[in-house]
């Protein structure tokens, strides 16, 4: 079975610029999710959706932050204009539906430098 | 709001000892507690879980288990190898969350041969 997808692996952007990173997430996984790990912490819950729907995104910045998932399956989650405490791994996360927990698989994730 | 809080790292053991990592909770209702793990160049792994009071989680080794009265949920190994060094993250999800998750900032474990 093949794993969440996430590319690119790395990305080197200035502050202001913008940047999009995409998602590619398991046949038939109708949750998805895009966690930022910033450098030291744990990873931490920017957007959640449940086929093509918001479940939840009350942590993403939505000034600079934007996220959609066509068709209930890729998503993209673009920053515009970015800023140096962007610097973070986006990792990308999905599993089956449903209302209380039920396994993540997790892509690589996409480390972004911003200089 | 929840939290979960881990002890901190890097934890360096020599193979064959024993592994503790401490991890604690705050949590509003009953929420299901994780173990995932991060080798390198890996995404994060589920390692173990527990979804109820008293239950003991168990993979590879590894076991935690899930105590209430002391909020927590500690990651103990008999005897670790080198194989094991990576990240290691507590995690949580409250029941009717859609299964979000809510980390730790993580324990790095290097194990020397």
């Amino acid at each position: 079975e093949a794993g969440v997808a996430q590319s690119p692996r790395y990305k080197i952007i200035e502050k202001r610029q913008s940047v999009a990173f995409w998602c590619n997430p398991i046949s038939g996984h109708a949750t998805l999710y895009w966690y930022q790990q910033i450098l030291g912490q744990g990873p931490k819950l920017l957007i959640q959706f449940q086929n093509n729907g918001v479940v939840d995104d009350s942590q993403l910045p939505k000034d600079r932050f934007s996220a959609e998932r066509l068709k209930g399956v890729d998503s993209t989650l673009k920053i515009q204009p970015a800023k140096l405490e962007d610097s973070a791994v986006y990792l990308c996360a999905s599993s089956v539906s449903g209302p209380t927990y039920t396994e993540a698989f997790f892509g690589q994730g996409t480390r972004l430098t911003v200089v | 709001g929840d939290s979960v809080t881990q002890m901190e790292g890097p934890v360096t053991l020599s193979e064959e000892a024993f592994l503790t990592i401490n991890c604690t909770y705050t949590a509003t209702g009953y929420p299901s507690l994780f173990w995932y793990v991060q080798y390198p160049g890996e995404g994060l792994q589920l390692l173990l879980k527990a979804t109820k009071a008293d239950d003991k989680g168990s993979n590879k080794g590894f076991e935690a288990t899930y105590r209430k009265e002391t909020t927590s949920f500690h990651l103990e190994k008999g005897s670790v190898q080198v194989s094991d060094s990576a990240v290691y993250f507590c995690a949580l999800s409250e029941y009717n969350q859609g299964g979000k998750l809510i980390f730790g900032q993580g324990t790095e474990l290097s194990v020397k041969p």
